[in-house]
């Protein structure tokens, strides 16, 4: 079964700092891999879709890699804001359950201004 | 164009009711998934449905708990009788294209917060 680990799960930096979040998962074998933020008592919102055969994607202030071969992604985000802070989820789609994604129980992010 | 949409935002229900959620996908989207977070815990698949079709329900409950996403109207998740351990969010994705596809990319609804008493 796939397990999705995300490290750390708590993490606080002041404003303007580049961070990197990390992602782990089991089984290699994957469709693709997706990055959200869910603000609280929201849902998610969508970053960046990897595919399997892809290596990495960037989005504004976002560049997200993925190493399928050692079960790793990580989300950089550069020039930290207070508006980033909020819950970063990792989501797998194993290919032998294609239809449903694997999460991980997310980083929380706090950008103190 | 508008996002996926989910209604109730919040829904409260004694022990023992029926709770109906309801989700509108995106505009040009036939696919769509359940998931519940439980409090602390992280999202966890229940169920896929295209248009009239289950695909994979894997994830649900085998008691109590159905879905449907019939060809006019809302995809429906029904929780029957419910208990306490059923509290938590329940939120709705929806796709272009089928899960399969390496593409495939997922948008999320705002989430049903189901409280019950």
């Amino acid at each position: 079964k796939q397990e999705v680990t995300q490290i750390p799960a708590a993490l606080s930096v002041p404003e303007g700092e580049n961070l990197v979040l990390n992602c782990s998962f089991t089984d290699s074998a994957i469709y693709n891999l997706q990055w959200f933020r869910q603000d609280p008592g929201k849902g998610l919102t969508s970053l960046l879709l990897i595919q399997s055969s892809q290596r990495e994607q960037t989005s504004g202030r976002l560049n997200a890699s993925l190493d399928k071969s050692s079960g790793r992604s990580t989300l950089y985000i550069a020039a930290s804001q207070p508006g980033d802070s909020a819950t970063y989820l990792c989501a797998v789609r194993p290919v032998r359950t294609g239809n449903q994604f694997y999460f991980g129980t997310g980083t929380s992010l706090t950008v103190i201004p | 164009n508008a996002g996926v949409m989910q209604n109730p935002r919040h829904l409260v229900r004694r022990r023992g009711q029926e709770a109906r959620l309801r989700c509108s996908p995106m505009k040009g989207h036939s696919h769509v998934y359940w998931y519940r977070q439980l409090p602390e815990e992280g999202l966890k698949f229940m169920v896929y449905l295209q248009k009239e079709n289950i695909i994979d329900e894997s994830g649900m409950p085998k008691e109590r708990f159905s879905a449907e996403f019939p060809k006019e109207g809302p995809s429906i998740l029904r929780i029957q009788q419910v208990v306490r351990g059923d509290s938590a969010a329940y939120f709705c994705a929806s796709s272009p294209r089928l899960a399969g596809e390496p593409n495939n990319e997922q948008f999320f609804g705002p989430g049903t917060r189901l409280t019950v008493l």
